[in-house]
Parts: C-alpha cells; structure tokens; sequence
C-alpha cells in the first residue's frame, strides 16, 4: 500500500463544475500536508497549504482530517485553466526528512 | 528571480555511461532534494540533503550518488545507467527554518533515457 493515495482519475467535468479530490496517508507521524499542481511535463507548484481548521484560497478548499488521515481539495467554479494533475504531499521527519508524494489525481475541465 | 536551476533538460544516453545531472538554487535553502517521476508511480524522492556535507537516503537511492559540497548545488550523479532508469528526474529545494513546513520549490525537470 501506497503511504499516500489519490484516486488517479481522470476526472471530466464542464466548466463551472465543482469537482473534490480525496487523499489519505497512512503515516500518523506525518506533520505538515500540501496540494501541488502539475501541468503536463512541467514541475509541480505548490496550490496550498492544508491545514486541520481547513483554508480556503479564493475557488479553491483544502480540509485535513488527522483523527481519518484524510486530505481534501475542493474546486469551485472549475475553469478550463484548472485542468492539470494535482498531487496531494505530506511531509514527515520519521525515518528521515521525507516529502511523500501521491501519485496524483487527473482533472480535465471542458467547455 | 528565485529559482531551481537543473542541467541538462533533456538527455539521451547509453547504458554505463557515467553521467552528473546539476541542480542549483539561488534562495539560500537549507534542503534539497532530488525526485524521479513515473508513470503511474508520481514522484518518488531518490537523495535529500539537509544542508552542506548532509545527504541521505530518500525511497530509491540504488544506483544515484549525490554530494552537497556548497549550499547552493546539489547534483545527482548515476555511475552506470541503465535503461531502468530512464525517468524524468526533478531537482527541488526549501528553507527548513519554518521546520518541516515549507514549500517545495522545483527544477523544470531533466528528462533523461538510457538506450
């Protein structure tokens, strides 16, 4: 098993759809817990930050659940910019510094 | 402007053929770290550096040398590829005074193949 897992999708949806992606970690040490984006063949840029109170960054909503080891990313109002793949992070300083990556969730957006 | 630098972006080679791949970053970031990704596997860290002279294991070490003599490179070196290590490889770097917080700032990725 996957320390942590994405649905890698794809998911189709028309533009001003909101679409969620779900993530979960298996490691209860780990400590901080990221969205990233990557367009096709580019790096990954960080999205935002999740945090247990939840956060909000204009259309888009991370939530952490640490008692279910659980991240989520909601979009609003989905634009056919957003199309890219987005990779939920945790990082964990058990058994060294590690940045652990999900394999990533793949969203299409259309017109 | 603030950046991860990595050379060569693309590369074919062939198997055996020592080759050094080069990563260097301009924001004076403790931590440094090199990531293979695949498809269907995502990115998976091969070596991490913590700061000058500290370097360790990530989850795929075999057959990749790094070193971290300056604060600023950080290079990935493979003695003898081998086809199997045919991937595109990103080189990324954060501060670690924030702790284990901080944002991943990525290389534009060097992809690379072994005939």
């Amino acid at each position: 098993r996957k320390e942590v897992e994405q649905d890698p999708g794809p998911f189709n949806v028309p533009e001003g759809a909101t679409v969620a992606f779900n993530c979960t970690y298996s490691n209860s040490a780990s400590q901080s817990f990221f969205w990233y984006r990557q367009d096709c063949r580019k790096e990954p840029k960080l999205l935002m930050s999740v945090y247990s109170s939840g956060n909000e960054d204009g259309r888009f909503t991370a939530q952490l659940n640490r008692a279910s080891q659980y991240i989520s990313l909601l979009i609003r109002d989905s634009k056919l910019s957003d199309s890219a793949t987005y990779l939920c992070v945790v990082n964990r300083n058990t058994g060294g510094f590690k940045t652990i990556f999900g394999a990533g969730t793949r969203l299409f957006v259309k017109a | 402007e603030a950046q991860v630098t990595q050379n060569p972006r693309y590369l074919i080679t062939v198997t055996g053929k020592k080759l050094t791949v080069t990563c260097s970053q301009n924001m004076n970031h403790e931590y440094m770290s090199w990531y293979r990704q695949d498809p269907g596997l995502g990115l998976r860290q091969i070596y991490y550096s913590m700061n000058v002279e500290v370097t360790d294991k990530g989850d795929v070490p075999e057959g990749y040398k790094v070193s971290r003599k300056e604060k600023r490179n950080f290079p990935l070196i493979l003695e003898s590829p081998s086809p199997n290590q045919t991937s595109l490889y990103f080189c990324a770097s954060r501060t670690y005074r924030d702790g284990n917080t901080g944002e991943l700032f990525f290389g534009e990725g060097s992809r690379l193949t072994v005939l």
